[in-house]
């Protein structure tokens, strides 16, 4: 079965500190990868997407970057964190296909990271 | 964007029916999925619905109508532990880039 780990769980973090969030996915090959962001009360927002090693896609303009070093490892980094960038980290998995009959789609969320920026 | 609506909260009470609504632009569509949040965790899975109609799972039900770009979820029996957020989120590339509604907290009431 596919199983999908992110750390760390918490962490906080002065202004200008460097960030580094890692998530790797077990049990599956070739996975789309995503990094969402969730502030206090606020919906999902989507940072970044993968679906090939090196492949990133950036949704909104931001002091973040992404990087998928193996095919099963997704990154997400930044030089100098801003107190905006506080929120819930939550990393993510999909299989392409056509819909969930055979489990492919369907977005699988690891435990998330959250972030306090001081 | 995809112009994705959903009320942003709802109250009911136990063992009561309620509905949650989400719009959406129907412009390269190609299904919609349902995601719930309890607070402070991950979101997970409910449902997915690619054809027009009714799909029911257990006390909850999804629906959807492709030429209106509405979908609704149906939560029957409420129980207080579907106290949580409910997310919309049209599929417009495959599952290559999933973009979610602003979320309806749903506070079910003794």
């Amino acid at each position: 079965s596919q199983t999908i780990h992110q750390w760390p769980a918490t962490l906080v973090q002065p202004v200008g500190s460097p960030l580094s969030l890692e998530c790797t996915v077990e049990g599956t090959s070739n996975p789309n990868l995503y990094w969402y962001r969730q502030a206090a009360g606020r919906g999902l927002q989507l940072l970044f997407y993968s679906v090939g090693i090196g492949q990133i896609s950036s949704e909104v303009p931001q002091n973040l970057s992404a990087s998928r070093p193996q095919d099963r490892q997704f990154i997400l980094s930044s030089k100098k964190l801003l107190l905006s960038d506080s929120g819930f980290y939550l990393c993510a998995w999909s299989v392409f296909g056509r819909g969930p009959e055979s489990g492919a789609n369907v977005l699988t969320f690891g435990a998330g990271s959250r972030l306090t920026v001081l | 964007g995809q112009n994705i609506d959903q009320p942003t909260e709802m109250t009911a009470t136990e063992g009561a029916i309620v509905q949650i609504n989400c719009t959406y632009q129907t412009s390269g569509f190609n299904g919609l999925f349902w995601y719930q949040q309890h607070a402070g965790e991950a979101p997970t899975f409910l449902s997915y619905n690619v054809l027009d109609g009714l799909e029911e799972k257990g006390r909850f039900s999804s629906f959807l109508s492709r030429s209106k770009g509405y979908s609704y979820l149906l939560l029957k029996e409420l129980q207080m532990k579907d106290s949580a957020s409910y997310l919309c989120a049209p599929d417009y590339n495959y599952g290559q880039n999933f973009v979610f509604g602003p979320g309806t907290r749903l506070s079910v009431l003794p």
